[in-house]
């Protein structure tokens, strides 16, 4: 089955900087990545995902890229805030099939003021 | 829309008691999941219903896990005896079936039930 890998576990920025989260995954087959943000208590929240057919989606502050061959994709934030404060979990999985999404381990953001 | 709703949202319970968590799915989702949060890790999948027949639920410990959704809306979980292993959070999630050219349509998640096992 698919196997996701994330990393950091833990990531401190500056208010105002850049910050990235990368992901692998262990299955080919995949082709649907989508990026949830979970606030401390609340509901994980879909941010932004990527299909297999692109290698760069972005929105507004938000950018997922997607590297096939090597099989990882990255979620980067720019000009952090305060609010962007979470845990972000990135999920891999392989449409029109049975298979479910697999999730990261998730990435304790931490935007410091 | 109302989104997918949760309850409880916190329980405690000895070990070896039994626990019953419910949800109600967006309006119109045929597709209904319950994940299992373990603090610090990501949801994993007990089981996806889809209406109200199983589609997967080859990551239920069966022998004290089990799930329903008789009429294809709301569903419950149930474990029975609960170990101290299984505190976590309880995450229901619904979407919609594909269709319409659409390859995948987004999960919503509900409030979560959060579960403590003594």
């Amino acid at each position: 089955g698919e196997n996701v890998e994330q990393h950091p576990s833990t990531l401190s920025v500056q208010e105002g900087d850049s910050a990235v989260i990368k992901c692998t995954y262990s299955d080919s087959a995949s082709n649907y990545f989508p990026w949830y943000k979970q606030e401390l208590g609340k509901r994980p929240q879909l941010i932004i995902d990527i299909r297999s057919n692109v290698g760069e989606k972005k929105d507004q502050r938000i950018a997922v890229t997607l590297n096939k061959t090597a099989k990882h994709f990255s979620l980067h934030i720019t000009e952090t805030q305060p609010e962007d404060s979470a845990v972000y979990f990135c999920a891999a999985t392989l449409t029109g099939s049975a298979r479910q999404l697999t999730f990261g381990s998730g990435t304790q953001l931490t935007v410091l003021p | 829309e109302a989104g997918v709703a949760q309850s409880p949202r916190y329980k405690i319970i000895e070990k070896r008691q039994s626990v019953a968590f419910w949800c109600n799915p967006i309006s119109g989702h045929a597709t209904l999941y319950w994940y299992q949060q373990i603090l610090g890790q990501g949801p994993k999948l007990l089981i996806q219903f889809q209406n109200n027949g199983v589609v997967d639920d080859s990551q239920l410990p069966k022998d004290r896990f089990s799930a329903e959704r008789l009429k294809g809306v709301d569903s419950t979980l149930k474990i029975q005896p609960a170990k101290l292993e299984d505190s976590a959070v309880y995450l229901c999630a619904s979407k919609k079936l594909e269709g319409g050219g659409q390859p995948y349509n987004e999960q919503f998640f509900g409030p979560g039930t959060r579960l403590t096992v003594l």
